[in-house]
């Protein structure tokens, strides 16, 4: 068990629709990332926020967004969901920004439909 | 733009061989760069390897980092089954990206 938590597990939804995917980090770390994996790509580096503030964007489409809020969880969200949006999306967390070990949550499975 | 490409995408081996996996990458301002392994779920963590520590050992699998040639390995000897799984590098400079690659799949047959 890394320590990070994420729900929800499973998520099936369907196309148009938006979704909420939430993280908790582990208890003292300040940095939380979000990768999309889909069935052929590695990791896709979303997004990274540090203390509440957003530092560094990847990939990540207009349609999704996050926020990292005081008590330090954060939350993705995915609109006008598409069939291709199907994917592993996980959140990891570490203590700083200097690219330390990441620790990673069990993932949010979206299946669009 | 930052970019980090493994080598072989996939590997079938017999138990007791040594393999060895390949990660180039290109990043502005490199700091570290991290190994994972990926079994059903959720990545673990392997090795970190930075300026300032190049080289790393557990066991049966150890990684060095060649900064002037951005590249890193990791090995695996006298491989078992339960090695079998996806290996997964990733690197980080200063722009607070921790970039991964598409992972080598590693079969590991009795």
């Amino acid at each position: 068990d890394s320590g990070v938590t994420q729900t929800p597990k499973h998520l099936i939804t369907a196309t148009g629709q938006r979704v909420t995917l939430r993280c908790s980090p582990r208890s003292g770390d300040l940095s939380v990332y979000w990768y999309q994996q889909s069935l052929d790509q590695g990791l896709q580096f979303l997004i990274h926020y540090y203390n509440g503030e957003e530092r560094a964007k990847g990939n990540i489409l207009e349609r999704f967004s996050a926020q990292q809020f005081p008590d330090l969880h954060s939350e993705l969200n995915l609109s006008s969901l598409e069939l291709g949006d199907s994917a592993l999306y996980f959140c990891a967390s570490s203590l700083g920004t200097l690219n330390g070990e990441l620790f990673f949550g069990e993932g949010s499975r979206l299946t669009v439909l | 733009e930052d970019k980090v490409v493994q080598s072989p995408l996939s590997l079938v081996v017999h138990e007791g061989d040594t393999v060895t996996l390949n990660c180039s990458y290109e990043v502005t301002n490199f700091r570290s760069l991290l190994w994972y392994k990926q079994e059903k779920k959720a990545p673990t963590f392997l090795f970190m390897l930075t300026s300032s520590g190049i080289e790393k050992k557990s066991g049966r699998l150890s990684s060095i980092l060649d900064k002037k040639e951005l590249f890193s390995i990791l090995n695996i000897t006298a491989t078992q089954t339960g090695d079998s799984a996806v290996y997964l590098c990733a690197v980080g400079g200063n722009t607070g990206k921790l970039i991964f690659g598409q992972g080598t799949t590693l079969q590991v047959k009795p």
